[in-house]
């Protein structure tokens, strides 16, 4: 079945400093890619759409200067975070759309700001 | 934003009883899916029901759809230790390129 892929698995990263994560889908073309944001104990928040070619669409209350969305090509989609703080520590997850029906998670980016 | 609600937010059951969980939307929509996921790890597809249906069976689980209530019910047969996680609903609103909405989930635990 179709992959999507993130990396890093998890980060630890100083506040103030970025950090880039990467999405990709193995076997797949994907226009479409999205972002959700996990707190411990809580659902999947949608934080923002990501289109191929063009600017990403964010969620309310999402701030897009800091977390900058880019989609390269049709397999990739990358989400800095930047200048990190505590508080965005979170657990980051990444899927794509293939068809009308199915949509592929990534495993996950665990993000720890110290 | 989220869809809706799950309840109940947290259940606890011995290992052999059967597992409900209640998942309630509020717009239309194009299918509902069933996810699982084990604390700090990624998202396990269970099952999809889509709008005209009513009723599907995978394995242990059982989903049923009501539209017209805008609720969904997942059931586990027969649970085990295993089965422990989170579980959420999402709804898909439309086809094409739109993201699924999650709802804020039930953590079960199954208790050998």
């Amino acid at each position: 079945g179709a992959v999507v892929s993130q990396h890093p698995s998890w980060v630890i990263c100083k506040s103030g400093t970025s950090v880039k994560i990467e999405c990709r889908s193995l076997d797949f073309q994907a226009t479409t890619m999205f972002w959700y944001r996990q707190f411990p104990k809580q659902s999947l928040m949608l934080m923002a759409t990501s289109n191929e070619g063009s600017k990403a669409t964010y969620e309310q209350g999402v701030e897009k200067d800091k977390f900058l969305i880019n989609h390269a090509s049709l397999t990739l989609s990358t989400l800095t975070v930047t200048s990190a703080h505590p508080e965005d520590s979170s657990f980051y997850i990444c899927s794509a759309r293939r068809g009308a029906d199915t949509q592929y998670f990534g495993p996950g980016t665990r993000l720890t700001v110290l | 934003s989220q869809q809706g609600e799950e309840d109940p937010q947290a259940l606890s059951i011995q290992e052999g009883e059967n597992a409900t969980m209640n998942c309630s939307y509020k717009t239309s929509i194009n299918n509902l899916q069933w996810y699982r996921q084990n604390s700090g790890r990624g998202l396990v597809h269970l099952i999809l029901i889509r709008s005209n249906e009513r009723e599907k069976h995978s394995g242990r689980l059982r989903v049923t759809l009501d539209t017209s209530k805008k609720s969904s019910s997942l059931l586990i047969t027969a649970s085990r230790a295993a089965d422990t996680a989170s579980y959420f609903c999402a709804t898909d609103p439309y086809s094409g390129n739109t993201p699924l909405v999650f709802g804020k989930g039930t953590r079960l635990s199954v208790i050998a």
